[in-house]
């Protein structure tokens, strides 16, 4: 159990492009689920609180223009980068906290990963 | 605010050899404690929790941790390592809150084993 799916997993875009990326909790439900960002030999940079049926909460100077998170079930979340950039190059990364069920309700399980390299 | 410090970068350690990956913690009350793995180009594994009750935590793979309240650490063991645990270990202190808040995670230490 607890399977969190990130799709996709590589993606290159040409500068200027948008690029969506979604996150699914595959046998769980979850209310919040969260979207973070991770430079080369650094941690987690937590960009945003993604909260179903509701407005993301964006961390300090996280662009929410150009992070639009979306939550439209208890099982998706997807980030679009708009106009991307070479600086939006980076790993990005989702974590799903169930809202539900057996599984513990306050442990984050986390998705693959997506490497955006913006040319 | 809640912070976490894990001082060792970079640790290189024999194939069979005793692992302990220090971390740290700062906040103010008892918090929850978590490590997790990540490997190259993936998301981040849990390997164990602390919330409550007995301090030394048996989690997946083989690995322990200790929560040592008078030191604020939580560091992680495993008494011999295999070539597969190479990787990136991340240390989180989270609030114990009862319900679900943020967790804030450590910079990392990246894992390598020699045969």
């Amino acid at each position: 159990g607890a399977v969190v799916s990130q799709h996709p997993s590589r993606v290159i875009c040409k500068s200027g492009t948008s690029v969506k990326i979604e996150c699914r909790s595959l046998d769980f439900q979850a209310t919040t689920m969260f979207w973070y960002r991770q430079f080369p030999k650094q941690s987690l940079m937590l960009m945003a609180t993604s909260n179903e049926g509701s407005k993301a909460t964006y961390e300090q100077g996280v662009e929410k223009d150009k992070f639009l998170i979306n939550h439209a079930s208890l099982t998706l979340s997807t980030l679009t980068v708009t106009s991307a950039h070479p600086e939006d190059s980076s790993f990005y990364i989702c974590s799903a906290v169930p809202s539900g069920g057996i599984l513990a309700k306050n442990i984050q399980y986390f998705g693959a990963g997506t490497r955006l390299s913006v040319l | 605010a809640q912070s976490v410090t894990q001082p060792d970068i970079h640790i290189t350690v024999s194939e069979g050899a005793s692992l302990e990956l220090r971390c740290n913690y700062s906040y103010g009350a008892t918090p929850y404690l978590f490590w997790y793995v990540q490997s190259p180009g993936q998301g981040l594994q849990l390997l164990l929790k602390y919330f409550s009750g007995d301090t030394l935590v048996q989690g997946i793979k083989g690995f322990e941790a200790e929560f040592k309240r008078s030191q604020s650490s939580f560091n992680l063991r495993k008494p011999s390592v295999h070539w597969s645990d190479a990787a990136e270990y991340f240390c989180a202190v989270g609030p114990n809150s009862g319900g679900y808040q943020k967790v804030t995670f450590g910079i990392g230490t990246k894992l390598q084993v020699i045969p």
